[in-house]
């Protein structure tokens, strides 16, 4: 099955920009989407298909994709941003696949 | 508003059935969704496990195939997951989530999730 990378962890100070890669052969046909997750909570989605933010997730969270890879971008980190940030796409198949997840840390 | 919500045993014994159950509110389960079961193992990342549509077709994760069966119960707006010979690998936060996006079209994502509940397998 496809793989997705991410590096293991992001550290950014408070009003700077933390950007996170995901890449895998998977991205050249299917979306990505991204979720977050803090400590004892489920995960939420906050950027659909690459590029889209649903409904109630701030605008400084934004996504972008080029070839075999996708970057999710958080402007203006806040403290409440820390958090774990997972991609996830389909395969071939039709299964999921995510990344091992990156830890953003608000120095 | 969608509400979904895990329950059953937090501790199942090695070599024994993880049997787990996802009730849905605020919404039928008897639409376009597919329905299913992500874990995560203590300080790790995301897998998932497998899904079912209301009319009872699945998919599985190839790695758990072997071992897993998801079932939906209609009238009682639910759908359930049974994991047989488990280890201390299995122990995990077993989540259940809609699914989002059109089957085959490569957008398919999770964007309901319950809670989550902590399975641990111990004897």
């Amino acid at each position: 099955s496809s793989e997705l990378t991410q590096p293991p962890s992001v550290s950014v100070s408070p009003g700077q920009t933390a950007r996170i890669a995901c890449s895998g052969d998977a991205l050249t046909k299917h979306y990505a989407f991204w979720y977050q997750q803090k400590p004892g909570q489920a995960p939420i989605l906050v950027i659909s298909k690459d590029t889209e933010r649903p409904s109630g997730i701030p605008d400084r969270f934004s996504g972008s994709s080029s070839g075999t890879s996708v970057t999710l971008t958080i402007s203006g980190v806040r403290a409440e941003d820390e958090a774990d940030y997972y991609c996830q796409s389909t395969d071939n198949s039709d299964t999921y696949v995510f990344g091992a997840g990156t830890k953003v840390t608000v120095l | 508003q969608l509400h979904l919500q895990e329950s059953g045993p937090g501790l199942v014994k090695p070599s024994g059935t993880l049997s787990l159950t996802c009730g849905v509110s605020g919404g039928s389960i008897s639409t376009i969704n597919w329905w299913t079961w992500v874990r995560q193992p203590p300080g790790k990342g995301l897998e998932w496990i497998g899904e079912i549509y209301h009319g009872g077709n699945t998919n599985y994760n190839p790695s758990l195939k072997s071992r897993v069966t998801i079932s939906v119960d209609k009238s009682k707006n639910q759908f359930s997951l049974r994991l047989t010979s488990v280890t201390a690998a299995d122990t995990a936060v077993y989540y259940c989530a809609r699914v989002g996006g059109t089957y085959g079209s490569g957008s398919r994502h999770f964007d309901h999730w319950g809670q989550g509940t902590l399975v641990t397998v111990s004897s």
